[in-house]
């Protein structure tokens, strides 16, 4: 069975760029999340879906960033414009779907390692 | 919200010995706490849960102790190994709330 698949997995641009990141979650996983790590440091929730509905969007800095999940497969995280501070790991996670996705284990991705200049 | 400290933020160990790693939660609603692994440049995944029915579990050479009174539980890695170096991250969360990660213990397994 595949995992959670993310693309880029690496990516260097310009500040003020814009740039996105597209995850596919495992199969049948209908809870996905998005996660920013940084260096040394644990994970922090930026969004999670229930389906295609966001249902804790608090800590997504929504000045820059916006995500999408249409179809309730699928989802892509956007940064516009990027900043400095922005270079990070985005992980992306899914798990199976309870209506809070309590207690089921999360499932990541390899991530996308994001360098602003 | 909940806050999760993670303690020590480095961790050296011989090989064959065993290795501690401590967090604290702040929120006495949390019910769920998972350990996940990081090994440089890879996902997370996870090693081991626990939910606050229970205090005790364990598999194989790891097993985790929860403490709901003070808040706090800790992950027992025994009979260390070099693909045990990693980094090591606790997690709590309560019903319908997020996922709050604490920040690390780099697990260094010394030959």
């Amino acid at each position: 069975e595949a995992g959670v698949v993310q693309s880029p997995r690496y990516k260097i641009i310009e500040k003020k760029q814009p740039v996105a990141f597209w995850c596919n979650p495992i199969s049948g996983h209908n809870t996905l999340y998005w996660y920013l790590q940084n260096l040394g440091q644990g994970p922090e929730l930026l969004i999670r879906y229930e389906n295609e509905e966001a249902v804790d969007d608090s800590q997504l800095p929504k000045d820059r960033f916006s995500a999408e999940r249409l179809k309730g497969v699928d989802s892509t995280l956007k940064i516009q414009p990027a900043e400095l501070g922005d270079s990070a790991v985005y992980l992306c996670a899914s798990s199976l779907g309870t209506t809070s996705g309590d207690g089921n284990e999360q499932f990541f991705g390899p991530g996308t390692r994001l360098t602003v200049l | 919200g909940e806050n999760v400290e993670q303690h020590p933020s480095t961790l050296s160990v011989q090989e064959g010995d065993s290795a501690v790693i401590k967090c604290t939660y702040s929120d006495s609603a949390s019910n769920y706490f998972p350990w996940y692994k990081q090994e440089l440049g890879k996902r997370p995944q996870l090693i081991i849960d626990i939910r606050s029915n229970v205090g005790e579990k364990k598999d194989q050479r790891i097993a985790v102790t929860l403490n709901k009174t003070a808040k706090h539980f800790s992950l027992h890695i025994t009979e260390t190994q070099p693909e045990d170096s990693a980094v090591y991250f606790c997690a709590a969360k309560r019903t319908a709330q997020k996922l709050v990660f604490g920040q690390g213990t780099r697990l260094t397994i010394n030959p």
